[in-house]
């Protein structure tokens, strides 16, 4: 069975600073999706960015980028210019590819608190 | 487009009774998943569903909870006789195929078991 790590309960950073979230996960698989999710207060869920593992180039969205690491099963999450709103639960996720004959759901890591502060 | 929508946001009710929540995927979506999350914990899949099918329930509960997805109307999950540890936040998400791996959350349904 898939397992995904989050090592860090919490973390906090200085408005303006960069941060890096930490995840591990493990799996057999070749072909899977890797993701960051974002859970403020409000409790929604909101994608904050995805990988897929054939894919050598690491996927960037503005302010959020990943550095992910197939041999090593390591997907981080950097966070740069840090803000205010980026304050949330931070969730690593891991999701078999359609090849797979495994368990169609997302298995979500147990999530890192993020505090920004001021 | 109007988002995953989830109701009732709260939902209170005592021991043995039973709880209905429902799930209105994305416009175009008939993929549906629902997850279980417990405090301090991260989101627990639950089931997976396609119009009329139970694709995988591999997460779901042996006794008490079902989950449909009728060819008209929400997707709803039911909890039969709750019991305090049924209390958690339900989220139902949905995609537009299998394969895109992207999911789209809704905002949860809370139940608390007095």
């Amino acid at each position: 069975a898939q397992t995904v790590t989050q090592s860090q309960p919490e973390m906090s950073v200085q408005e303006a600073e960069t941060v890096t979230l930490s995840c591990t996960y493990d799996t057999s698989e070749s072909d899977y999706y890797l993701f960051w999710y974002k859970q403020p207060p409000s409790r929604q869920m909101i994608l904050v960015i995805r990988q897929e593992a054939y894919k050598q180039q690491n996927a960037t969205e503005n302010r959020f980028s990943v550095n992910f690491q197939k041999a090593a099963k390591s997907f981080s999450l950097k966070i740069s210019d840090s803000q205010l709103g980026d304050a949330a639960m931070y969730f690593c996720a891991y999701r078999q590819g359609s090849s797979g004959g495994g368990a169609d759901g997302l298995t979500f890591g147990k999530g890192t608190h993020l505090i920004i502060q001021p | 487009n109007a988002g995953v929508m989830q109701n009732p946001r709260h939902l209170v009710r005592r021991r043995g009774q039973e709880a209905r929540l429902r799930c209105s995927p994305m416009k175009g979506h008939s993929h549906v998943y629902w997850y279980r999350q417990l405090p301090e914990e991260g989101l627990k899949f639950m089931v997976y569903l396609q119009k009329e099918n139970i694709i995988d329930e591999s997460g779901m509960p042996k006794e008490r909870f079902s989950a449909e997805f009728p060819k008209e109307g929400p997707s709803i999950l039911r909890i039969q006789q709750v019991v305090r540890g049924d209390s958690a936040a339900y989220f139902c998400a949905s995609s537009l195929a299998r394969a895109t791996g992207e999911l789209f959350f809704g905002e949860g349904s809370r139940l608390t078991v007095l």
